[in-house]
């Protein structure tokens, strides 16, 4: 059973437009939110997070958005650039008691920017 | 540069042979964690370790096991692979600092790819 969900196996948008990927989550426990990029062949990166106790977090070109009552996140980038073409995962995390925290990931959204 | 280095990058293995992949970290950070990645699937978390601690994940088949011999080097054994456990392996380090409740992010290695013949 997903507890975090990508819906949207890819996205398409220009060059310069604003890129928006979603993300929703079913575990009312997870208490932080994080995106991550990944380029082929390497591992994820950390881009942005978010704490349950905001609704928006900004970095740059970069703004993520919680909204706890729909229990949905999405990921603003603006404008969006060639280089940002990536799969980006959605991951959340809950406290496990052992010390430290794990991550719960969607399946990501490929991200193709056209320039 | 501080980093996760994951060794190999592609690792070829014959059905029920065992192999081992190896992380290391020049972090310093002192826990270490290890996910299954299948194609077009969210990586999943197989265990981690906090410090000498090991946690494993109440879905994780026996067939994969884990040594940290030390803060920098963690491996992943698989005892007996199957044609099912060919996937993209990543190992993440994050930092636990006592008593913050802040999450401290993961840093991942390029991954080890595994194809079972």
């Amino acid at each position: 059973d997903q507890q975090v969900k990508q819906n949207s196996p890819s996205l398409s948008v220009q060059e310069g437009r604003i890129s928006i990927l979603n993300c929703d989550y079913t575990n009312s426990m997870f208490d932080y939110f994080l995106w991550y990029k990944k380029y082929p062949a390497e591992g994820p990166t950390f881009l942005i997070s978010i704490s349950s106790i905001k609704d928006k977090n900004e970095d740059g070109r970069f703004t993520v958005f919680l909204n706890k009552s729909a229990k949905h996140l999405s990921l603003h980038i603006v404008p969006s650039q060639p280089g940002d073409s990536a799969v980006y995962f959605c991951a959340a995390s809950d406290y496990s008691g052992a010390g430290s925290y794990q991550l719960t990931f969607g399946k990501g959204t490929k991200l193709s920017v056209i320039p | 540069d501080a980093m996760v280095i994951q060794n190999p990058r592609y690792q070829v293995t014959q059905f029920g042979k065992p192999v081992t992949l190896s992380c290391s970290q020049t972090l310093n950070h002192n826990v270490m964690y290890w996910y299954q990645q299948k194609s077009s699937q969210a990586p999943k978390l197989l265990f981690h370790y906090y410090d000498k601690d090991f946690n494993n994940e109440a879905d994780t088949p026996d067939n994969f096991q884990s040594r940290r011999p030390n803060t920098s080097f963690c491996f992943l054994d698989i005892r007996s692979p199957g044609l099912g456990d060919a996937a993209m392996y990543l190992c993440a380090t994050s930092s636990r600092r006592s008593g913050d409740p802040i999450y401290n992010e993961q840093f991942f290695g390029p991954g080890t790819r595994l194809t079972v013949l």
